[in-house]
């Protein structure tokens, strides 16, 4: 079956941790999302790749990092910088052009210890 | 500011009623989307809008583009519509997505 994989579905960081997120995509998409999702707020961009070993800052990149080094894998680095890591990570993917619809993964809830 | 507004924020409806969330945006857009989020927390697309009214069985998307303003109306609710409703646009200058901060709607048997 064709779709977008996040892992793992919970994460714990301790303070001063770097942590990694997984998303994987077999759809054969261009473009991969990163959101960040927090209770009463609209998903919020993070990162977002066109195109291999190309990605772009969203609205609220710093304290995370991205690679793109295959089509299929998108990874998202939480850093020690994020002082407010505690959110619902949601990944997803596109074909690339105008108005094609985003699929999602099932996400990460990411929780600081 | 929000480039995009939904309301109500939450609902509470009665199986069998008539249900419209509203979406206002106020950024130029190449397409509007409806998004259902389910307890679990994973989103999928239900519409895709760039102009006129789409229908999906009990779901209908409508779009004035003049007014920047959509709605999504579901006939006959059932309770398991209950999710959350999030209305997303494209914006036209680039290939980032906005997205409002959604709809809890409950539907009571």
């Amino acid at each position: 079956d064709g779709g977008i994989t996040q892992s793992p579905k919970y994460l714990f960081r301790k303070e001063g941790q770097n942590v990694t997120l997984s998303c994987e995509q077999n759809l054969n998409h261009d473009a991969m999302y990163w959101y960040r999702q927090d209770p009463g707020q609209g998903l919020r961009l993070i990162y977002y790749s066109q195109i291999v070993n190309d990605f772009q800052k969203g609205d609220i990149a710093e304290g995370y990092s991205v690679s793109r080094e295959k089509k299929e894998s998108f990874p998202l680095t939480v850093t020690s910088a994020q002082k407010n890591p505690t959110a619902f990570y949601l990944c997803a993917s596109k074909i690339q052009g105008a108005g094609e619809t985003q699929y999602f993964g099932p996400g990460t809830r990411l929780l600081v210890l | 500011k929000n480039e995009v507004e939904q309301s109500p924020q939450n609902l509470t409806a009665q199986e069998g009623e008539f249900i419209t969330i509203n979406c206002s945006y106020s950024v130029g857009i190449s397409a509007l989307h409806w998004l259902q989020q389910h307890p679990g927390g994973g989103i999928v697309s239900l519409f895709m809008l760039s102009s006129g009214k789409k229908k999906h069985g009990r779901l209908i998307a409508t779009i004035n583009i003049q007014e920047k303003h959509s709605s999504l109306h579901i006939t006959a609710s059932h309770p398991r519509d209950s999710a959350v409703y999030i209305c997303a646009v494209r914006v036209n200058t680039g290939n980032q997505f906005y997205f409002g901060t959604g709809t809890s709607l409950t539907v009571i048997p």
